[in-house]
């Protein structure tokens, strides 16, 4: 059975770097094809991917945040972790992490990050 | 990157009736395109990927069909449990990317 978790800070200030760990079972990121990518959902707005890393460790960035994002993996813990640096309002938003099989088909529950001074 | 536009944004619709709902990519994808349900306060769920191919679970009143630009996700009877935000996703090149979503709501 595949879970996925979020967990970080529920709330960050402007300019903060924000910092959210995906934690997963049932699955290894040293298998072939396997990935973990992370999308976020501003409270009421579509969804929107921001950055995908594969087993691996191809990593692969939304263009439009590409500057502020970083995305790693720890195998042995089962993690993927990823940065967004300067964050600002705009980026209040729910943060998903998924296991990637060509598409996304398990999701974690989300993380709900506000920014805010 | 890819655009994906969904129509229409919003359904008014009761339970029974066919429900479609359109993708169009701004370029081919192929059949790389996968269909998520999201009720609120929740995660996105799979229900499609490949186009048409239904996800394991998925009630068989779920299809899709389409390739290359124009897709169309069908609920053939629509059940209470379907009154939800349906999105579309191309997974054909980088950035992947997402409609802007389908809210499926009584009538």
């Amino acid at each position: 059975q595949i879970t996925l978790k979020e967990s970080g800070p529920t709330l960050v200030k402007p300019t903060q770097t924000l910092t959210l760990t995906c934690t997963f079972s049932g699955f290894s990121l040293s298998t072939v094809r396997v990935g973990v990518g992370w999308i976020r959902q501003p409270p009421g707005k579509a969804l929107e991917w921001l950055a995908l890393v594969f087993w691996d460790d191809d990593k692969r960035y939304s263009p439009s945040l590409r500057n502020r994002l970083t995305i790693t993996k720890d195998t042995s813990k089962n993690q993927v972790v990823l940065t967004m640096a300067n964050m600002d309002p705009v980026d209040t938003a729910t943060y998903y992490c998924a296991h990637v099989n060509y598409y996304f088909d398990y999701w974690g529950q989300g993380t709900l990050v506000t920014v805010s001074s | 990157d890819i655009q994906m536009t969904q129509s229409p944004s919003t359904l008014s619709t009761s339970v029974g009736d066919r429900v479609t709902i359109s993708c169009r990519a701004s370029q081919s994808i192929s059949r790389w395109l996968a269909w998520y349900q999201q009720k609120p306060g929740k995660a996105p769920n799979l229900l499609l990927y490949e186009a048409s191919t239904l996800e394991s679970g998925v009630p068989s009143r779920f299809s899709g069909s389409g390739s290359g630009t124009e897709f169309t996700l069908t609920i053939s009877s629509l059940q209470p449990d379907d009154f939800a935000t349906y999105y579309c996703q191309q997974y054909s090149s980088f950035p992947w990317t997402f409609g802007q979503g389908t809210k499926v709501e009584i009538k």
